[in-house]
């Protein structure tokens, strides 16, 4: 079983409109999650990391995270199209301390 | 500034030919890591390590060994290079549970 799992997508969003990109963990353990932005022929960079229950604002990203549930989300505010990229979701797992990654979720911000 | 440098950025080479994929970082991190990414499977672990001279298989393991003399490196080897192993890789480090810094990638094509 995938410890972490994203819907590949594409999701496909307009210019403006708020992207909701999503992620659900295995390991009821795990205490941190991080979400990274990858373009396309680039290494993963880090966007946001959350640690506790509820959201978390940096700018035009929100983390969102719910432990009860094993759900975390990440939400781009008035989206542009330079955020058209891979979105890794990743966890450092309660009992292994090793960042797993989802799979990634491809958004594409239309213009 | 702190960083951390993969070498070379691309390599071609041919089946059974063994081959390192070296990585080093100025951070002074305890913790490094090496993933392999492919289209579909998102970032997979292949080995890491917490410390000098400590080494830990990831989930994809097979084929690939590390070795850790001094905090700065962790080179990777491909024992005898299979086209299943063609693929780009990122080696990253960090301290803790901190977020992860990553390389720039190595882009490897087994002919």
């Amino acid at each position: 079983q995938k410890e972490v799992e994203q819907n590949s997508g594409p999701l496909s969003v307009p210019e403006g409109a708020i992207a909701s990109l999503n992620c659900t963990y295995s390991d009821r353990g795990s205490q941190s999650f991080f979400w990274y932005r990858q373009y396309s022929g680039k290494s993963p960079e880090l966007i946001m990391f959350i640690y506790s229950n509820g959201d978390k604002e940096d700018g035009r990203f929100t983390a969102q995270l719910n432990k009860a549930s094993q759900y975390v989300s990440l939400l781009i505010r008035d989206s542009q199209p330079s955020d058209s990229a891979t979105y890794l979701c990743a966890d450092y797992g309660g009992a292994t301390n090793k960042l797993i990654f989802g799979t990634g979720t491809l958004l594409a911000v239309q213009p | 500034d702190a960083e951390i440098t993969q070498s070379p950025r691309h390599k071609i080479t041919e089946t059974g030919r063994q081959v390192t994929l070296a990585c080093h970082q100025t951070w002074n991190h305890n913790n490094m890591f090496w993933y392999r990414q492919d289209l579909g499977h998102g970032l997979r672990l292949i080995h890491y390590s917490y410390g000098v001279q400590d080494t830990n298989k990831g989930e994809v393991s097979d084929g690939y060994s590390v070795s850790r003399s001094n905090t700065e490196d962790l080179p990777l080897t491909l024992e005898s290079a299979a086209s299943s192993q063609t693929s780009v890789y990122f080696c990253a480090s960090s301290e803790g549970n901190s977020p992860l810094h990553f390389g720039n990638g190595t882009r490897l094509t087994v002919t």
